[in-house]
């Protein structure tokens, strides 16, 4: 099983649906969870960071679930702005040092 | 403050020449990460460097790739007799120490896209 899984997509939506994406790890340690936006051709960057209590930042909603080991993002009301690479990232402890594995991406299309 | 410096953005190498990807960290970063990119796939982690140090280079293939991170100057990825299979994009990301990074995440440069002819 691959440390971090994420379903590839795409993910074509509607402008103004919720769309959400699915995110499993495999280490039972893993202590820290993030999504990363990443546009065609360009660096990822950090969309928002996953709490275990769950976070909402405007339309954007990340959830974990330790039991399940997966987190979630969910995005309400879709803009065309929106369509991108969705890379889920999560942090075990490990060796004293933090090795960070980035999922393969979801790609989402956003469609008017 | 300057964010996290990669060049050159592109680099176009013939097969058996040698590449070198530089990276610049953010200022007061003492961490950072080397990934591979291949078109139309993932992050694929290379290399974690500190200052002077290799701490884990479990995704180096075992030849032709070194990276170092001296004590002065940027990050150094080397790729010697480039293949056309190292075409890709390389990113560098960089971190605080690792107790300031819990929670915080990486900050990725803009990434050098190597293509080999």
């Amino acid at each position: 099983r691959k440390e971090v899984e994420q379903d590839p997509g795409p993910f074509n939506v509607p402008e103004g649906a919720t769309v959400a994406f699915n995110c499993t790890y495999s280490n039972s340690a893993s202590q820290s969870f993030f999504w990363y936006r990443q546009d065609c051709r360009k660096e990822p960057k950090l969309l928002m960071s996953v709490y275990s209590s769950g976070n909402e930042d405007g339309r954007f909603t990340a959830q974990l679930n330790r039991a399940s080991q997966y987190i979630s993002l969910l995005i309400r009301d879709s803009k065309l702005s929106d369509s991108a690479t969705y890379l889920c990232v999560v942090i075990p402890i490990s060796g004293g040092y933090q090795k960070v594995t980035f999922g393969t991406g979801t790609k989402l299309q956003v469609i008017p | 403050n300057a964010g996290v410096m990669q060049n050159p953005r592109h680099l176009v190498r013939r097969r058996g020449q040698e590449a070198r990807l530089r990276c610049s960290p953010m200022k007061g970063h003492s961490h950072v990460y080397w990934y591979r990119q291949l078109p139309e796939e993932g992050l694929k982690f290379m290399v974690y460097l500190q200052k002077e140090n290799i701490i884990d280079e479990s995704g180096m293939p075992k030849e032709r790739f070194s990276a170092e991170f001296p004590k002065e100057g940027p990050s150094i990825l080397r790729i010697q007799q480039v293949v056309r299979g190292d075409s890709a994009a390389y990113f560098c990301a960089s971190s605080p120490s690792r107790s300031q990074s819990k929670g915080y995440g990486y900050t990725f440069g803009s990434g050098t896209r190597l293509t080999v002819v």
